[in-house]
């Protein structure tokens, strides 16, 4: 089963606009991932956020971690057509062996 | 550049044959991972391997799949029987794994399977 579900399933907008994806959890982790996958590719880390790090910035992405809600949130800033793809956030498998459990993803298209 | 590389990039087969999947993890990756991706289930752990040896298969369909790393460089997954429902994209990634850090994982581009 999946451990993280992401909201909204599908978003679309214009270029230059954020977009904001969030991901809910069930268990307790020690780190959150979030990866990008493009359509027929696989995935690309994108960043991780730890679970004593409140918000982390990488470029244009910004990520935000609340633990006692079970929640996190990945912003693009100033989005690209070339953001279009799908989001997945990834949480440890079974209390961090390393694996990965993905949500359902994103779908994130981005208007010219 | 290094990357993870996967065979056959797309099979197609019918009910009942055998399919083997291979991947070729980054070069001093210690850690092997099969995912299945369908539009129901999404993205699925089926199985993986740290320095070779399998820590988790629970995933995957014991009577039907199989998956091992015959050397560093190469990791199979084979499915004997094939059926339809087997029917997915599937994903070889891999990572290093050093003690007390997280890791992000490096994926293959997927095999594509479709069973008749």
């Amino acid at each position: 089963s999946q451990q993280g579900e992401e909201d909204p399933q599908a978003l679309s907008i214009q270029e230059g606009e954020n977009a904001t994806m969030n991901c809910s959890y069930k268990t307790s982790i020690n780190n959150l991932q979030w990866y990008r996958q493009n359509s027929g590719r696989g995935l690309v880390h994108l960043i991780l956020i730890r679970s004593n790090e409140r918000e982390k910035h990488s470029g244009r992405l910004r990520v935000t971690l609340d633990t006692s809600k079970k929640s996190s949130s990945l912003l693009i800033t100033a989005s690209r057509a070339a953001d279009t793809a799908s989001y997945f956030c990834a949480t440890p498998f079974r209390g961090g062996r390393r694996a990965l459990t993905f949500g359902s993803g994103t779908r994130l298209q981005v208007q010219p | 550049d290094a990357r993870v590389t996967q065979t056959p990039r797309d099979k197609v087969t019918e009910m009942g044959q055998e399919v083997t999947m291979r991947c070729q993890p980054i070069l001093g990756h210690n850690t092997v991972f099969w995912y299945r991706q369908t539009m129901m289930q999404g993205l699925e752990l089926l199985a993986y391997f740290r320095n070779r040896a399998p820590l988790d298969d629970s995933g995957m369909p014991k009577d039907r799949f199989s998956a091992e790393m015959p050397d560093a460089t190469l990791a199979t997954l084979k499915i004997q029987p094939s059926e339809p429902r087997d029917s997915a994209v599937y994903f070889c990634a891999s990572g290093l794994v050093t003690s007390g850090e997280f890791d992000e994982q490096f994926f293959g581009p997927g095999t594509r399977l479709t069973v008749l």
